[in-house]
């Protein structure tokens, strides 16, 4: 079935500092894949869609500058979070969606950032 | 209003018992419907897609009622490994975007 990798699984990192977390498409390839956060007793709560080849479109509220994605491959999302802030702190999933199927919508295992 | 609804519960059933949890859809062109199941700091998995006609997958049977807008999952002879949250999903009209509910979580008791 299809695999989605993220990684890393989880990520302490200091204030002010930049955080990478990679998404991988296994043995399909990802048109589209979708980056959530997740807070505590709370739903995934989508912050962004990334296309391969061009820019992502990111949700109301969410600010892009501070949430970098780059897709530059059928294979391959990055979501970097820039100069991190203890409210960042949360459980990150990205989500894959391959081609040919409107079906399949494959997860990450997630990444728990701690900011501190 | 929220675009997919779901009663948070928590829903605490003794083993054997059967549950039902409902969510509710606003955009009436969704295209495409689903339950996943999430355990505590894992990611989503998912159970089962839903479609008009009913399906069943062992002790799961999900509904959908487009004209109500209204999904339902119906869980029997729950057992102990049950206990997660339940996830409704929805696709929106072009199935290009993917909506959690908040969850219903249930815990399942001996």
């Amino acid at each position: 079935g299809a695999v989605v990798s993220q990684h890393p699984s989880w990520v302490i990192c200091k204030s002010g500092t930049s955080v990478k977390i990679e998404c991988r498409s296994l043995d399909f390839q990802a048109t589209t894949m979708f980056w959530y956060r997740q807070f505590p007793k709370q739903s995934l709560m989508l912050m962004a869609t990334s296309n391969e080849g061009s820019k992502a479109t990111y949700e109301q509220g969410v600010e892009k500058d501070k949430f970098l994605i780059n897709h530059a491959s059928l294979t391959l999302s990055t979501l970097t979070v820039t100069s991190a802030h203890p409210e960042d702190s949360s459980f990150y999933i990205c989500s894959a969606r391959g081609t040919g199927s409107a079906y399949g919508y494959t997860f990450g295992s997630g990444t728990r950032l701690t900011v501190v | 209003r929220k675009e997919v609804e779901q009663d948070p519960g928590p829903f605490n059933v003794p083993e054997g018992a059967t549950v039902a949890f409902n969510c509710t859809y606003s955009n009436s062109a969704s295209q495409s419907f689903f339950w996943y199941r999430q355990d505590c700091r894992k990611e989503p998995k998912l159970l089962m897609s839903v479609y008009s006609s009913g399906n069943e997958d062992g002790r799961f049977t999900a509904q959908l009622n487009r004209a109500s807008q209204y999904i339902s999952l119906l869980i029997r002879d729950s057992k102990l490994s049950d206990s997660a949250t339940y996830l409704c999903v929805v696709t929106d009209s072009s199935a290009s975007k993917i909506i959690f509910g908040s969850g219903t979580r249930l815990s399942i008791r001996p």
